[in-house]
């Protein structure tokens, strides 16, 4: 069964900082996804990391993938306000099942 | 990108009665199904599975007679939930899926009361 364990499950930081979500799946996969929730909201997509050794950045926002350390970080630069919000981070188990989440990780940005 | 419909956003019922909520896929066809539900402050915990013209499948420890979930159609998926109690008051979303990645619905805050 794959498990999905993200950490920090709670993150308060202050504005310019930088931090970084880690994101640990226990079996084989190529395939690892970021959302953002915001309260009351559904998901947002954030990136889609689709093989090994992917980096993909939006605006203070870097996500990267090891396949082979089964370990996604999401990296948060000079941290802003606007990013206070839930990140998950989910894992495709073989092409087109279902997706197994993470605990989600609460980052508040403090001013 | 691929758009999701779901209604409704929000809806309040008394016990005993049932909801019905409706998810549709505007510019794909949804091959696979998937119902998710999210209470307050965990993660999103998947319910069931279900593939046009197929009966779902449904995860352990949920009453697939209390969830009705009809998938007659590529573009247009229903979750029902029947008989309702306070106890499945949730956060209900769905995610299509057809070989455009994973997209989600809007979401339906179901209360119960």
């Amino acid at each position: 069964e794959l498990k999905v364990e993200q950490n920090p499950l709670f993150l308060s930081m202050q504005e310019g900082k930088n931090y970084t979500i880690y994101c640990n799946y226990s079996t084989t996969s190529d395939r690892l996804y970021w959302y953002r929730q915001d309260p009351g909201k559904s998901l947002e997509s954030l990136f889609v990391l689709l093989s090994n050794g992917a980096v993909k950045q939006e605006g203070r926002l870097m996500a990267s993938l090891d396949t082979k350390a089964r370990l996604s970080t999401l990296h948060i630069t000079a941290a802003v306000h606007d990013l206070s919000a839930t990140y998950f981070c989910a894992v495709e188990g073989t092409s087109g099942s279902r997706l197994t989440f993470g605990e989600g990780t609460q980052l508040t940005v403090n001013p | 990108g691929a758009v999701v419909s779901q209604h409704p956003s929000w809806v309040i019922c008394k016990s005993g009665t049932s909801v019905k909520i409706e998810c549709r896929s505007l510019d794909f066809q949804a091959t696979t199904m998937f119902w998710y539900r999210q209470f307050p402050k965990q993660s999103l915990m998947l319910m069931a599975t279900s593939n046009e013209g197929s009966k779902a499948t449904y995860e352990q420890g949920v009453e697939k007679d209390k969830f009705l979930i009809n998938h007659a159609s590529l573009t247009l998926s229903t979750l029902t939930v029947t008989s309702a109690h306070p106890e499945d008051s949730s956060f209900y979303i769905c995610n299509p899926v057809g070989g455009r990645g994973y997209t989600f619905g809007s979401g339906t805050r179901l209360t119960v009361v």
